[in-house]
């Protein structure tokens, strides 16, 4: 089956420094790429959509300038966390929809845990 | 905007029970999908459905679109089975997904 990766899966970083967290689909083209945020014992939030080739939309209340999302190529989406704060640790999971598969199937990352020390 | 409702939001089954978790939503919706999550925090994709009824080994999703529900079961739970199930909508015309808040099952050998 379809596979996406996230690399780190785990990352730990100083306040006030930068993040990338990379989401890649290994074996299929991903035109749209999601980013989600999730909260311990609560359910994932959609914070942006990525489209290859042009500017991510972001959900209402998601700052578009401390979460940079590029999609540079039908495999590769990166979330980078701007000037981290304790309050953007979180998990982090992407997802990618393959542009030959299913309409609506969506394909899930590992996560990122994302610790803001 | 999409409702999606769980219930149980909770259930402890013993194993080799049959289990029944199940999804509601408010909207017609274009597909609905059932995900697995266990405690190290990945998402696995179990179920795609867009009607009827589909089965994978142990695990069985079926869907009314009339009364806009869904049912996910587990035959002859295991242990493992122990995880978060989430169900999700997508509305027609978005790709993007609604969750429900998920179903913590824990099967106790």
């Amino acid at each position: 089956g379809a596979v996406v990766s996230q690399h780190p899966s785990r990352v730990i970083c100083k306040s006030g420094t930068s993040v990338k967290i990379e989401c890649r689909s290994l074996d299929f083209q991903a035109t749209t790429m999601f980013w989600y945020r999730q909260f311990p014992k609560k359910s994932l939030m959609l914070m942006a959509t990525s489209n290859e080739g042009s500017k991510a939309t972001y959900e209402q209340g998601v700052e578009k300038d401390k979460f940079l999302i590029n999609h540079a190529s039908l495999t590769l989406s990166t979330l980078t966390v701007t000037s981290a704060h304790p309050e953007d640790s979180s998990f982090y999971i992407c997802s990618a929809r393959d542009l030959a598969g299913e309409a609506h199937e969506q394909y899930f990352g590992p996560g990122t845990r994302l610790t803001v020390t | 905007k999409n409702e999606v409702e769980q219930s149980p939001q909770n259930l402890t089954a013993q194993e080799g029970e049959f289990i029944t978790i199940n999804c509601s939503y408010s909207v017609g919706i274009s597909a609905l999908h059932w995900l697995q999550q266990h405690p190290g925090g990945g998402i696995v994709s179990l179920f795609m459905l867009s009607s009827g009824k589909k089965k994978h080994g142990r695990l069985i999703a079926t869907i009314n679109i009339q009364e806009k529900h869904s049912s996910l079961h587990i035959t002859a739970s295991h242990p493992r089975d122990s995880a978060v199930y989430i169900c999700a909508v997508t509305g027609a015309g978005s790709y993007q997904l609604t969750f429900g808040k998920g179903t913590k099952l824990s099967v106790i050998p």
